[in-house]
């Protein structure tokens, strides 16, 4: 069975800077997708950013960006010019293509000082 | 609407009561998906419609817990006899088909307290 595990459960950092959340998994998949959703005070969940294990160059989206070790099974995101609308729960995923099960890790709360 | 909707937003109940959830997924979205996500943890999937049928029932706990999606849009998660236990906030997301290219849209959840 799949795991996720994302073994800091609070991070602070200051505005502007960088900071990196770390997540591992555990799977006997070659193929597989992971996600980093983001949950503010809304709850509503929101994609962040989305890796495909087959692709070995590393996804980014404007000042997000993942770290994806394949042969260590971890997915590290990376956010730069951290701003205050960055503070909320993130959540790693894993979901095997074809199916429709996210597993999801245990989330880190991270907050953005001013 | 824009994007999944769900009622009510908070829902206080008393254990051994009968609660029903609503979610209304995004128009055109054939895929429903129910997770559950208790304090201090990251969501657990539930149930998955395609259309009108249950797809995959695997992850509901019991069988104090039921969905339906009667005519393939608007999803109600049912849960009988409440206990405890229970209190969690309920997710709902949707997506076009099978979610093949993985992402979900979620709702903002409903918050299931039963004292």
């Amino acid at each position: 069975a799949q795991t996720v595990t994302q073994s800091q459960p609070e991070m602070s950092v200051q505005e502007a800077e960088t900071v990196t959340l770390s997540c591992t998994y555990d799977t006997s998949e070659s193929n597989y997708y992971l996600f980093w959703y983001k949950q503010p005070p809304s709850r509503q969940m929101i994609l962040v950013i989305r890796q495909e294990a087959y692709k070995q160059q590393n996804a980014t989206e404007n000042r997000f960006s993942v770290n994806f070790q394949k042969a260590a099974k971890s997915f590290s995101l990376k956010i730069s010019d951290s701003q205050l609308g960055d503070t909320a729960m993130y959540f790693c995923a894993f979901m095997r293509p074809g199916t429709y099960k996210y597993i999801f890790g245990t989330g880190t709360r991270l907050k953005v000082l001013a | 609407g824009a994007g999944v909707s769900q009622t009510p937003s908070n829902k206080v109940t008393e254990k051994g009561k009968y609660v029903e959830l609503r979610c209304d997924p995004i128009s055109g979205h054939t895929a429903l998906y129910w997770y559950r996500q208790s304090l201090g943890q990251g969501p657990e999937f539930l149930i998955y419609f395609q259309g009108t049928g249950a797809a995959d029932d695997s992850g509901l706990p019991n069988d104090r817990f039921f969905a339906v999606r009667p005519e393939g849009s608007v999803s109600t998660l049912k849960i009988q006899r409440t206990e405890r236990g229970d209190s969690a906030v309920y997710l709902c997301a949707s997506s076009q088909g099978q979610a093949n290219t993985g992402e979900l849209f979620f709702g903002e959840g409903s918050r299931l307290t039963v004292l």
